[in-house]
């Protein structure tokens, strides 16, 4: 069964400091891979998103991912994050060829501390 | 402007009674889904329907109901067979197409009193 791993529930950080946010998936087939981040009690909003192509992606705020498909990986990593990007962030997975369903993480609440 | 409307925000129901959630999109998108956030958990997908007149559930469907009448509307009915419904419900919309993201609304709070 697909799946997506954020082994990190919780990852705190200093202002200015980088931060990597893991993200693992499992699947078979090529899969399509997105990042989102959370606002407390607000939808989800889309940072960037892998399709096809170069495998480093670049979002919105600063945010970029690497996508690895020896290691069926999708970190998501900003070099110097701000206090305004304390959010919870979600991995997502579509699977090729399959449904529309989106499958996501279970989150990483990046927490960043002054 | 173009997006996903959910009302209400916030959305109080006793015990044993049935409640809607509305969820509008302008976008255009063939396909729609419910999602259920609880803390630590994620999100977790309800319903989705990539056309109208037809859905499917997904992975935690149980004591929920919804319809697809119209491609602009998807509600979602939280039934009194569900039996811990107190949670934060996320509509979302895509194109079809596989290789799209999906767009959020931004969400209902339910409240079970």
């Amino acid at each position: 069964a697909q799946s997506v791993t954020q082994l990190d529930s919780q990852v705190p950080v200093f202002e200015e400091a980088p931060v990597e946010l893991r993200c693992n998936y499992s699947s078979s087939v090529s899969v399509y891979l997105f990042w989102y981040v959370q606002y407390p009690n607000q939808g989800l909003q889309l940072l960037l998103k892998y399709l096809s192509g170069s495998t480093l992606v670049k979002g919105i705020n600063g945010f970029e991912a690497e996508f690895n498909k020896s290691q069926t990986s999708f970190h998501l990593r900003k070099p110097s994050v701000h206090i305004s990007d304390t959010a919870e962030y979600f991995c997502a997975v579509r699977k090729s060829g399959a449904t529309n369903k989106l499958i996501f993480g279970t989150g990483t609440l990046l927490a960043v501390q002054p | 402007d173009g997006g996903i409307t959910q009302s209400p925000k916030y959305l109080f129901r006793k015990e044993g009674q049935n409640v809607t959630l509305s969820c509008e999109q302008n976008l255009n998108h063939d396909a729609m889904y419910w999602y259920r956030q609880d803390p630590g958990q994620g999100l977790r997908l309800i319903y989705y329907s990539q056309i109208v007149n037809d859905f499917q559930k997904g992975d935690i469907a149980e004591g929920y109901s919804v319809s697809r009448e119209k491609k602009e509307s998807f509600p979602l009915t939280v039934t009194s067979a569900q039996k811990n419904p107190t949670a934060f419900y996320l509509c979302a919309s895509s194109q079809h197409q596989e290789n799209t993201e999906a767009f959020f609304g931004q969400g209902t709070r339910l409240t079970v009193v």
